[in-house]
């Protein structure tokens, strides 16, 4: 079946460290690959997307590349702000008549000043 | 990215009235829509997912009689939660599609409160 998974939270960070939210999949056939935020109190916004094995998405700062080989998308960003700071949800959609999308868990990240 | 609209944003209710939530695409149309249920602190849970002018398809464990959709147009869905009880407390968020790569466009989400 499809799945993904995603490292789970919280992660705490302080202003301009590094960031790097694991996530891999499975998946019957070739999905798509996305990353969503949610900040507090509000609904998904894409983060970004990649459709294809060695595409790389990225937007904000934020980057992932679509590995086939290990079937991952990790999400990473060099320097975060606490603007930042959110629920991050990596998630698949995979198949025609719909994409039903399956979601990781979702990590929470707080960023400090 | 396209726009997708929920009213009401935040609803209370007391215990076994009913209550529509409307999910609207504002500058696309979409083929396909998504109801989901989120709990504090959790993921989404997709509860079904409907198409323009056929009966939405409900995930395995949520009650179809007890959460009516309607996907009357392209460009609107609605979610009833029919006789509501305080288990039914939730943020619920709406999606809709149209594009071919399965990206999703979420609304901003109702919080829904059972007293």
């Amino acid at each position: 079946g499809n799945s993904v998974t995603q490292m789970e939270g919280p992660v705490t960070l302080s202003e301009e460290a590094f960031l790097t939210i694991n996530c891999t999949y499975t998946a019957t056939g070739y999905p798509s690959l996305f990353w969503y935020v949610q900040y507090p109190g509000e609904g998904l916004q894409l983060l970004l997307k990649a459709t294809k094995a060695d595409d790389k998405g990225s937007n904000k700062g934020f980057e992932a590349t679509y590995r086939k080989e290990t079937t991952s998308f990790h999400l990473e960003k060099g320097s975060v702000q606490v603007s930042d700071s959110a629920v991050y949800f990596c998630a698949l959609s995979v198949g025609t008549g719909g994409f039903k999308t399956i979601f990781g868990a979702g990590t929470r990240l707080f960023v400090k000043a | 990215g396209a726009v997708v609209s929920q009213h009401p944003s935040w609803v209370i209710c007391k215990s076994g009235t009913s209550v529509k939530i409307e999910c609207r695409s504002l500058d696309f149309q979409a083929t396909t829509m998504f109801w989901y249920r989120q709990f504090p602190k959790q993921s989404l849970m997709l509860m079904a997912t409907s198409n323009e002018g056929s009966k939405a398809t409900y995930e395995q464990g949520v009650e179809k009689d007890k959460f009516l959709i309607n996907h009357a147009s392209l460009t609107l869905s609605t979610l009833t939660v029919t006789s509501a009880h305080p288990e039914d407390s939730s943020f619920y968020i709406c999606s809709g599609a149209g594009s071919l790569d399965g990206e999703q466009f979420f609304g901003p989400g109702t919080r829904l409160t059972v007293l």
